[in-house]
């Protein structure tokens, strides 16, 4: 079956504008996480949504925000670009809870912030 | 802060020869680990996960140990080939703090021909 799907795969913005990412997890899965990578600071927990819920959020400013819808599909917000948003966006998803099982992840949103 | 860390932030072994990346955890609540294999502009690969309940775990060419009394966990690769190139990630299941998973800093892989 196919793989976590993130789109766009490239994204360049400028400071201060907003950006929205998406992600198709695998199908039957029903919890999709995020992470932020960045070659300083490494993988870095956004939040988890499950069951179209917000299960757990990491420590970053309200400007990141996300959702899931019913089909499991995900979106993730950051509003107010920073030149420090620049970074891979990683989803990842899983059937049970983060944490449980393992991630399967897709191949991330190269996000530039200029 | 991170609860995961490599010892090593770089490993250069030569084709044939076997690997060991070594991570240590914080978290002696943890309960669920991970290592996951990173190419060049693809997202983390799942490689092997171990259970507290254990202490090693065995896959294709790859070994998990665990020591949970000083917190260590390592991966080996066995026979060592190019395409192990990679960065190598540890992650736990940090569950007492709402059960994410919280991955190390990364070891960079180097395999010489």
């Amino acid at each position: 079956k196919a793989g976590v799907t993130q789109t766009p795969r490239y994204l360049i913005k400028t400071r201060g504008q907003q950006v929205t990412l998406s992600c198709s997890p695998i199908s039957g899965h029903r919890s999709v996480s995020w992470y932020q990578q960045t070659p300083g600071q490494g993988l870095q927990f956004l939040f988890e949504y499950f069951s179209e819920t917000q299960r757990n959020k990491g420590n970053f400013p309200g400007r990141f925000s996300g959702r899931q819808f019913s089909n499991s599909r995900s979106e993730m917000n950051v509003s107010t670009l920073e030149l420090g948003d620049s970074a891979l966006y990683l989803c990842a998803s899983s059937f049970l809870s983060s944490g449980e099982e393992k991630l399967f992840f897709g191949s991330g949103t190269q996000l530039s912030v200029l | 802060g991170e609860s995961v860390g490599l010892h090593l932030p770089t490993l250069s072994v030569q084709e044939g020869d076997n690997s060991i990346i070594n991570c240590a955890y914080s978290n002696s609540a943890s309960d669920y680990f991970i290592w996951y294999k990173q190419e060049s502009g693809k997202g983390p690969q799942f490689i092997i996960d171990i259970r507290s309940n254990m202490d090693k775990r065995q896959g294709q060419r790859v070994t998990v140990l665990l020591n949970k009394t000083v917190k260590h966990l390592s991966l080996q690769i066995a026979a060592t080939q190019p395409g192990d190139s990679a960065v190598y990630f540890c992650a736990e299941n940090a569950y007492n703090q709402g059960g994410k998973l919280i991955f190390g800093q990364g070891t960079e892989l180097s395999v010489k021909p």
